[in-house]
């Protein structure tokens, strides 16, 4: 089982509708837990960033989180084409420092 | 300020050859990391350092890889001698140790092809 898992997609929507990204991780010690936006031929960046169980919103980014059922989830509300990229959840022990493992990622696209 | 700064950002060499990836951190950050992404096994850490140790290498596929961070502005990975399953992109990525935050900037990445 990986460590980090993420349906690959790609995940197609329609522009100005919710995408619905998710992702599960096996380490119950995890405690912090990361979304990143790649697009093509690029380098990863944070999108958001969450510690607690519930929601966390930033603008028409919400992430969600359930430790109990080991489960990580970002919402993009009123997709626009330029949110068209691969999403990468990441998870981390506070205790081994920086240390991120990453999902595979699941590629979005939205349509005009 | 800079960003992460990776060299070079392609290259091509032939199987058997020594390649040296280069990494420069952003100022004041005390973590580093090497990634490496391919689309079968994703981004995938190799080792990370912080204030210039190396913490975690369990990562690193077998000792063909070598890493070092001699200062705190400046990291090496090395792969002797490279197959062409090492192609890849490498990517460095440096951090602040901070309980609360895991922000990673990472760099345009390091385009690797062994023929």
């Amino acid at each position: 089982q990986k460590e980090v898992e993420q349906n690959s997609g790609p995940l197609s929507v329609p522009e100005g509708a919710i995408a619905s990204l998710n992702c599960t991780y096996s380490d119950r010690g995890s405690q912090s837990f990361f979304w990143y936006r790649q697009y093509s031929g690029k380098s990863p960046e944070l999108i958001m960033f969450i510690y607690s169980n519930g929601d966390k919103e930033d603008g028409r980014f919400t992430a969600q989180l359930n430790k109990a059922s080991q489960y990580v989830s970002l919402l993009i509300r009123d997709s626009q084409p330029s949110d068209s990229a691969t999403y990468l959840c990441a998870v981390k022990r506070d205790n081994q420092g920086g240390k991120l493992i990453f999902g595979q990622g699941t590629e979005l696209s939205v349509k005009p | 300020d800079a960003g992460v700064i990776q060299s070079p950002r392609h290259e091509v060499t032939e199987m058997g050859q020594e390649v040296t990836l280069r990494c420069k951190p952003i100022s004041g950050h005390n973590s580093l990391f090497w990634y490496r992404q391919t689309m079968m096994r994703g981004l995938e850490l190799l080792i990370y350092f912080n204030n210039n140790v190396p913490i975690d290498d369990s990562g690193m596929p077998e000792d063909r890889f070598s890493a070092k961070m001699p200062n705190a502005s400046f990291s090496t990975l090395k792969i002797q001698p490279s197959e062409p399953r090492d192609s890849a992109v490498y990517f460095c990525a440096s951090s602040r140790t901070t309980q609360n935050t895991g922000e990673l900037f990472f760099g345009e990445g390091s385009r690797l092809t062994v023929l």
